[in-house]
């Protein structure tokens, strides 16, 4: 299993503002994901992180708003910018186990006012 | 596209109790992957059980277990004397074999446990 992470656990912050969520893995993986989840609903993927390669964004998501970095093989960036109400969520970062399931990080609560 | 249904938004349990909750999905593959995730309030998503398609055996862990119909395309999740810590969302998740970024999951149960 992997240990994921992830900072900042919750945060509050202010309409028009940015921040960015950090996602540290103990060991080197090739792929890491971010996942949103809105409040009372599912997960949604946003974006696949690759290291070296500009990550794939999921339909409906877009680079501008959701930049992220993959410097290494153990670490990842999201930024959600210029953040309105609507981006209240938990921002779930995860990877791939060879046995075919995702580990997850404790996720980033997010409420923008 | 493949989709994964939970058709019961909320179910509870009385403590020692066993409760199913249930999980259809919908593909055209024929080999994949079927998980059972946990997420409690503090909200870490945690792996219950996963099954692969091609293996017929039920697979259980501890007090979980599933029944796994693979022509009727259904995976319910059965947990064996409840206990109060068991009290979380529950998602049905599913993944192609050669998809690996490619999860798709439920809606969701929250489950209560009664003491």
């Amino acid at each position: 299993s992997a240990v994921i992470s992830q900072k900042p656990s919750r945060d509050i912050c202010q309409r028009g503002t940015s921040l960015t969520i950090q996602c540290q893995v103990d060991s080197q993986v090739t792929m890491m994901f971010w996942y949103r989840q809105q409040p009372g609903q599912s997960l949604t993927l946003i974006a696949t992180a690759n290291q070296g390669s500009e990550a794939t964004y999921e339909s409906g998501f877009v680079i501008d708003k959701f930049p992220i970095s993959r410097p290494n093989l153990t670490f990842s960036t999201l930024t959600v910018s210029n953040m309105s109400p609507e981006d209240s969520s938990i921002y779930l970062c995860s990877v791939g186990a060879a046995t075919g399931e995702l580990f997850f990080g404790e996720g980033s609560r997010l409420t923008v006012l | 596209a493949q989709t994964v249904t939970q058709s019961q938004p909320e179910m509870s349990v009385q403590e020692a109790e066993t409760v199913t909750l249930s999980c259809t999905y919908d593909t055209s593959e024929s080999d994949y992957y079927l998980f059972w995730y946990k997420q409690p309030p503090s909200r870490q998503m945690i792996l219950v059980i996963r099954q692969e398609a091609y293996k017929q055996q039920n697979a259980t862990e501890n007090r979980f277990s599933v029944n796994f119909q693979k022509a009727a395309k259904s995976f319910s999740l059965k947990i064996s004397d409840s206990q109060l810590g068991d009290a979380a969302m529950y998602f049905c998740a599913y993944r192609g074999k050669y998809n690996f970024n490619k999860f798709y999951f439920g809606s969701g149960t929250k489950l209560n446990v009664k003491p």
